[in-house]
């Protein structure tokens, strides 16, 4: 059973645009929600994560929007630039409980 | 301040053939995580490792794969008669105690490929 389902599944975005990845989840009681970028031959890291008791979390041009109530959140990415290109994963996890779900990722490409 | 380190980075395996791969935590880090990611997929959480302890091993196929993080030395993942479903990006993180996802570290992983 996927419980955090993450859309779309590629994503081409001109440079300066915004880029939007979405997820959803299942498990109410995830608590902490982080994206990962991951380059190629590389292992994730950690981007920017948000925990339920705001709704938004910005991070210079990364912002996290999170939807308690619909069970989903979101990465945009503001002025996307060619370094930004990459895979995202969107996360999450119980305070506790130390495993991580991750989202099937994202392939981002910033063309010029 | 080396990261988490991870070796080797690539690793070929004939079927039947037994899989180690090595893990060095980040200094400080005493708590050892093991995520496997197949092609076109996310990462899926293996094993939770605390020094000499399997705190949370769910994520471990029941047969052929063991994991250890002894007192001394790296985490070990192992993998005994790989199958060419085992051809995977394996890779671990560290963070320094436990529930703190903010300090998760991962390494650049170990891709596993079974001929």
């Amino acid at each position: 059973q996927q419980q955090v389902k993450q859309s779309p599944q590629s994503l081409i975005v001109q440079k300066g645009g915004i880029s939007i990845i979405n997820c959803a989840y299942e498990n109410t009681a995830f608590d902490y929600f982080p994206w990962y970028q991951q380059f190629p031959g590389k292992g994730p890291a950690l981007l920017i994560a948000i925990r339920p008791d705001v709704s938004e979390k910005k991070e210079g041009r990364f912002t996290i929007s999170f939807n308690k109530s619909a069970k989903q959140f979101s990465l945009h990415i503001m002025d996307s630039q060619p370094g930004d290109s990459a895979t995202y994963f969107c996360a999450a996890s119980i305070t506790g409980n130390e495993k991580l779900t991750f989202g099937t990722g994202t392939r981002l490409t910033i063309i010029p | 301040n080396a990261g988490v380190m991870q070796n080797p980075r690539h690793l070929v395996r004939r079927r039947g053939q037994e899989a180690r791969l090595r893990c060095s935590p980040m200094k400080g880090h005493s708590h050892v995580y093991w995520y496997r990611q197949l092609p076109e997929e996310g990462l899926k959480f293996m094993v939770y490792l605390q020094k000499e302890n399997i705190i949370d091993e769910s994520g471990m196929p029941k047969e052929r794969f063991s994991a250890e993080f002894p007192k001394e030395g790296p985490s070990i993942l192992r993998i005994q008669q790989v199958v060419r479903g085992d051809s995977a990006a394996y890779f671990c993180a560290s963070s320094p105690s436990r529930a703190t996802n903010e300090k998760l570290f991962f390494g650049s992983g170990t891709q596993l490929s079974v001929l």
